[in-house]
């Protein structure tokens, strides 16, 4: 399995110009996620999908939008870029956990892809 | 609301063990405590999961004491290679939410 996979590796844009992030992944994992790390801070959740045809806002998700049309891919588009976008991105995706016998289901864990660092200048 | 609360920045030296204290300040009854790594320029990495009492894998051992309102990371044995920061998101519905974590840094 190639697991996560994000595409590009690097993209400076202008801004006003958009683009799309690209998120595939191969384990047939019901939630993805896609976040951005500015440097030096923590993950910024941006928005997320619990499957294909649902997903839903994160921490912070103005300025970007998402679509979930099948299982393995999750883009992530930037209509109108701004310096402010400039981040690393990271998508994620997990599946379910078997849960403790009556107890709660266990959190599986998430599997990152390698990041986009874009900037905007 | 819960959140959860690291110390920003640790340092250590190679052989030591080092152990990285977590609050999860409104835990919920039926949230998991999990640890994440995270080396420059990577995506984060899974390292372990508890939901109360000691686990302990290849890799690390995570105490959960009986109120849940905390847990530590234990690094036995560190290298120079276990500099990274390490993260123990919040659960939320659906959803992990991360922090700042905590940035180790390992001396030789």
């Amino acid at each position: 399995n190639a697991g996560v996979t994000q595409t590009p590796k690097f993209r400076i844009l202008k801004i006003g110009q958009s683009m799309t992030l690209q998120c595939t992944q191969d384990m047939n994992h019901n939630y993805m996620y896609w976040y951005r790390q500015d440097p030096g801070m923590g993950l910024k959740l941006i928005y997320y999908s619990v499957g294909a045809g649902i997903t839903d806002k994160g921490e912070v998700p103005n300025g970007y939008n998402v679509s979930r049309s099948t299982t393995e891919d999750f883009p992530l588009r930037l209509e109108l870029a701004a310096p402010s976008q400039t981040s690393v991105y990271f998508c994620a995706s997990r599946s379910t956990g078997p849960g403790l016998a009556g107890g709660p289901v266990s959190y599986n864990e998430q599997f990152f892809g390698p990041g986009t660092r874009l900037t905007v200048l | 609301l819960a959140k959860t609360t690291q110390p920003i920045s640790m340092d250590s030296y190679e052989g030591q063990e080092v152990n990285i204290t977590c609050s999860h300040n409104n835990i919920a009854t039926n949230d998991y405590i999990t640890w994440y790594q995270q080396f420059p320029s990577q995506g984060p990495r899974f390292i372990i999961q508890g939901y109360k009492t000691k686990v302990t894998n290849e890799v690390a051992s995570l105490f959960i004491p009986a109120d849940r309102k905390s847990s530590t990371l234990s690094l036995p044995r560190v290298s120079l290679s276990d500099t990274a920061v390490y993260y123990c998101p919040r659960q939320g519905a659906q959803k992990l939410v991360f922090g700042q974590g905590t940035r180790l840094t390992i001396n030789p």
